[in-house]
C-alpha cells in the first residue's frame, strides 16, 4: 500500500500559465511535506517544503499547500517556465526521518 | 563546499555476483538514506542510518545491506545481484532534526545482466 500518492503520472501546461500538482497521503503520523524536482540523469533537488503546523508556504513561483484533514497537499507553479518540466515527486516523514516518497508527476511546459 | 557523491555513476554486473555501491557525504550528517527509483513506483528506501554503527530496514531491503562505520559513508551491498536489481540507485543525507530535507547524490544506474 503506497503511504504517498501522486494519481496524475503526467501533466502538461502551457508556458505562463498555473501549473497544480497533486498529493495524497494515507499516514497520519506524518508532520512534514516536501517536494523535489528532478531532471534526467540527475538526484532529485529539493524544492519546497511544509509543516503540519501549516497550511500554505510559498518560494517565488512556487507555494504549497496543505489540507490535513483531507490528507492531501499540492504544489502550485505560477507562471510555469520550460525549465520547470521535470519529474515532480512528493514526500511525507515524521520528525523529519524517513522520507516516504509518490511515484512522481511528470510536469511538461510547453513554449 | 559539502556534498554527497556516488560511485559509480554507471554499473554493469553479472547475475550472482556482489557489487558494492558507495555514498560519501560531507556535510556530517548523521541520517544517510539509500533508495531505488523504478517507473511506476517512485523512490523507495532500502536501508537508512541515524549514525554509526546503527543500520535499518526500509521498504524494499532484501538482498541489500550496508554498514555505517563512520559518519561521511554508508555503502549499499548487493549480496548476489538479481536481475531485478537493475535499477537507478540514490543516495541521501539528512540533519539529524526535525524538519530537515534530504540531499541527494546524482545517482547511480545499476545493471544486472
Amino acid at each position: 500500500d503506497q503511504q504517498v500518492k501522486q494519481n496524475s503520472p503526467s501533466l502538461s501546461v502551457q508556458e505562463g500559465r498555473i501549473s497544480i500538482l497533486n498529493c495524497d497521503y494515507t499516514n497520519s503520523m506524518f508532520d512534514y511535506f516536501l517536494w523535489y524536482k528532478k531532471y534526467p540523469a540527475e538526484g532529485p533537488t529539493f524544492l519546497i517544503s511544509i509543516s503540519s503546523i501549516k497550511d500554505k508556504n510559498e518560494d517565488g513561483r512556487f507555494t504549497v499547500f496543505l489540507n490535513k484533514s483531507a490528507k492531501h497537499l499540492s504544489l502550485h507553479i505560477v507562471p510555469s517556465q520550460p525549465g520547470d518540466s521535470a519529474v515532480y515527486f512528493c514526500a511525507a516523514s515524521h520528525y523529519g526521518q524517513n522520507f516516504v516518497f509518490g511515484p512522481g508527476t511528470r510536469l511538461s511546459v510547453l513554449p | 563546499d559539502a556534498e554527497i557523491t556516488q560511485s559509480p555513476r554507471h554499473k554493469i554486473t553479472e547475475t550472482g555476483r556482489q557489487v558494492t555501491l558507495a555514498c560519501h557525504q560531507t556535510w556530517n550528517h548523521n541520517n544517510m538514506f539509500w533508495y531505488r527509483q523504478d517507473l511506476g513506483h517512485g523512490l523507495r528506501l532500502i536501508h537508512y542510518s541515524y549514525g554509526v554503527q546503527d543500520t535499518n530496514k526500509g521498504e524494499v531491503s532484501d538482498g541489500y545491506s550496508v554498514s555505517r562505520s563512520n559518519t561521511e559513508d554508508l555503502p549499499l551491498t548487493l549480496e548476489s545481484a538479481a536481475s531485478s536489481q537493475t535499477s537507478v540507485y540514490f543516495c541521501a543525507s539528512s540533519r539529524d532534526r526535525e524538519l530537515s530535507e534530504a540531499f541527494f547524490g546524482q545517482g547511480t544506474r545499476l545493471t544486472v545482466v
